[in-house]
């Protein structure tokens, strides 16, 4: 159990344009989910924490208005980077909190997608 | 916030030898304490985690013990092998909000045959 998907794995866009990625629970319900970046180093970076049916809260230095999350169901949530540039480019990875978990704390990774901006 | 200073890698072992990879964190309060694992073309997978100080996290040979008092939770293994190849990441959460992790900078283990 606590399988998280994203979708899609890879995505190559043309600067300017925006692309929407998907992180689904697919066996817990979330309310809870959290967008990270992962830089070349390997750190990942907490960019926003996404709950159902509020307003995302974002770390400090993250865009907003850039980095739209929608967390529209229990399952789902969406990262939109809109007007993509080139220094967007990164691996982006979604986790997902149990709602029924013990400790509440344990976050339960998806496989991330790899965003390449030309 | 939190903070954590993982060891630089690559650590590069061969198989059966004994692997540590040191942790220490500075945080609020006691925070649960994570190791996660990445293997290649793969998402962080959950290692092991310890919610209390003195508590013992294991799984898959992996041991790692919430010390309080150093505010360390390093990563041993007596024995690892070609399969434990992979970057290693240790997290602590936020004892208040949203729970967030924060991660180090990961370490990677290369183990040859």
């Amino acid at each position: 159990g606590a399988v998280v998907s994203q979708h899609p794995s890879r995505v190559i866009c043309k600067s300017g344009t925006s692309v929407k990625i998907e992180c689904r629970s697919l066996d817990f319900q979330a309310t809870t989910m959290f967008w990270y970046r992962q830089f070349p180093k390997k750190s990942l970076m907490l960019m926003a924490t996404s709950n159902e049916g509020s307003k995302a809260t974002y770390e400090q230095g993250v865009e907003k208005d850039k980095f739209l999350i929608n967390h529209a169901s229990l399952t789902l949530s969406t990262l939109t980077v809109t007007s993509a540039h080139p220094e967007d480019s990164s691996f982006y990875i979604c986790s997902a909190r149990r709602d029924d978990g013990r400790p509440r704390d344990t976050q339960y990774f998806g496989p991330g997608t790899r965003l390449t901006v030309l | 916030g939190n903070s954590v200073t993982q060891m630089e890698g690559p650590v590069t072992l061969s198989e059966e030898a004994f692997l540590t990879i040191n942790c220490t964190y500075t945080a609020t309060g006691y925070p649960s304490l994570f190791w996660y694992v990445q293997y290649p073309g793969e998402g962080l997978q959950l290692l092991l985690k310890a919610t209390k100080a003195d508590d013992k996290g294991s799984n898959k040979g992996f041991e790692a013990t919430y010390r309080k008092e150093t505010t360390s939770f390093h990563l041993e293994k007596g024995s690892v092998q070609v399969s434990d190849s992979a970057v290693y990441f240790c997290a602590p959460s936020s004892i208040s909000g949203y729970s967030t992790l924060t991660f180090g900078k990961g370490t990677m283990l290369l183990v040859s045959p």
